[in-house]
């Protein structure tokens, strides 16, 4: 079965770049999409097809999926973006989530 | 605005079934695939089931295969989960989700999440 690889946890300085990345075999030949998710609440999409932004999304999240990774950046950081971020794609006739990734945000 | 509904959830002993309901509104209801995610306590998203738009395709995680039917209702906006032959594992928060697309294949996106609904075994 396909799976996605994505680190526990990182760490950054407000203003300061997050990259998160995903990997699986080939995973740019599929699409790839990121969620947010706070504590408590329900998860959020804030990128899909790899780099298109949901309405609503600030400008400084970004995405790119080449080779075998997938990366979400987050430019200039705030705090109200410390969240755990999961990444998702279609595999074989299922949907595939990856491990998640805590970004703490100090 | 596009609201998804979940309800159903309870407290059910090992080997028992829960029927799990969401209601969909705000949308053209089968114009787009709804997908079933679930979550454990204090652990990742799990995708469950997802079934098309038009409601003749469905798929399922192999943890839940032939156990848990996905089905929907056009005609009411409604989308259900039947699960079977409960197992503690299966204990989750469960979230009714729409996917960008009519065929929820191709990894498109899931754009709106309903609040979830508890289930225990």
């Amino acid at each position: 079965s396909y799976e996605l690889t994505q680190p526990l946890s990182m760490s950054v300085s407000p203003g300061q770049t997050a990259s998160i990345t995903c990997s699986g075999h080939n995973l740019g030949h599929k699409y790839v999409c990121w969620y947010q998710q706070k504590p408590g609440q329900s998860p959020v999409l804030v990128m899909f097809q790899d780099n298109r932004r949901p309405s609503g999304i600030p400008v400084r999240f970004s995405g790119s999926n080449s080779g075998n990774t997938a990366t979400l950046t987050i430019s200039e950081t705030q705090a109200m973006d410390e969240a755990d971020y999961y990444c998702q794609a279609w595999g074989s006739n299922t949907v595939v989530f990856g491990g998640g990734t805590s970004l703490t945000v100090l | 605005e596009v609201q998804l509904v979940d309800s159903g959830g309870g407290v059910v002993q090992p080997g028992g079934s829960l029927r799990l309901s969401c209601s969909v509104s705000g949308l053209t209801f089968d114009d787009y695939a709804i997908h079933w995610v679930r979550q454990a306590p204090g652990k990742g998203l799990e995708w469950v089931s997802l079934i098309t738009g038009d409601g003749y395709n469905t798929y399922y995680a192999d943890s839940v295969k032939g156990r848990f039917t996905i089905s929907r209702d056009n005609s009411n906006s409604t989308l259900n989960l039947q699960m079977n032959s409960l197992r503690t594992e299966d204990t989750a928060l469960y979230f009714c989700v729409k996917d960008i697309s009519a065929a929820g294949t191709g990894g498109y996106g899931m754009d709106v999440w309903g609040q979830g609904t508890t289930v225990t075994v």
